[in-house]
């Protein structure tokens, strides 16, 4: 079984920053098969980011996802209201698949 | 619309049984692979099962142990994932996923509102 770890567990950013969240696996991922989601609270989770740099339909462009290997890394450039949230990573390239216990970002 | 429409969940007793179910709508649901995942109040995301599109692969977190079985009915458009032998520890949100090709190892791009499933005396 793959392990993804967040870091870090909560991110306080103000809005218009930057944020920068971290994705690790325990293993060397096959064809970065990392995923990112955005759940607000309530809600189910949303695709962001697949493929590990790919933006699934309607991710804004301030959402940009890289690495490979066992390092990933999630950017949200401009923060705007609506992007404060929880993120979660997730490998979905054997079974079981896995999920990251997930990056709180937060509002400075 | 793609749409996604769990149902089924509730509270049951430790021990007692549910069968949760999953609707779709608004795409051809024989052609993709299907999971469960399932979130524990205040807690992270975990997944618990997938099934293929034919039902040819099925797989399941090795921490349910034999307890739950996903199945789906591709005419009725629906999947479904039967509980038995249920613990305290099951109490979580139930979600059910589209992979976003449809191919079994694939990212989840359409995900149900969830049905809670509560277990306790």
């Amino acid at each position: 079984e793959t392990v993804l770890t967040q870091s870090p567990g909560t991110l306080s950013v103000s809005p218009g920053g930057r944020a920068t969240l971290s994705c690790r696996a325990s293993q060397s991922l096959s064809s970065s098969s990392l995923a990112w989601y955005q759940q607000k609270p309530g809600q189910a989770p949303r695709l962001l980011i697949y493929g590990a740099s790919s933006r699934a339909t309607g991710t804004p462009d301030r959402f940009s996802g890289s690495g490979s290997g066992t390092d990933f890394t999630l950017t949200i450039s401009r923060l705007e209201p609506e992007d404060f949230a929880v993120y979660f990573c997730h490998h979905y390239g054997t079974s079981p698949r896995t999920f990251g216990q997930g990056t709180k970002v937060e509002s400075k | 619309e793609e749409q996604l429409v769990e149902s089924g969940g509730g509270l049951v007793k430790p021990g007692g049984s549910l069968r949760l179910s999953c609707a779709a709508s608004g795409f051809t649901f024989s052609s993709y692979s299907m999971d469960w995942v399932r979130q524990a109040p205040g807690k992270g995301l975990e997944w618990v099962s997938s099934i293929s599109s034919s039902t040819s692969y099925i797989f399941y977190a090795d921490s349910l142990k034999g307890r739950f079985t996903i199945s789906r009915d591709n005419v009725k458009n629906i999947l479904y994932l039967q509980m038995n032998s249920l613990r305290a520890e099951d109490t979580a949100v139930y979600y059910c996923a589209r992979t976003r090709t449809g191919y079994h190892y694939d990212a989840f791009d359409i995900w149900g509102q969830g049905t809670m499933v509560t277990v306790s005396s």
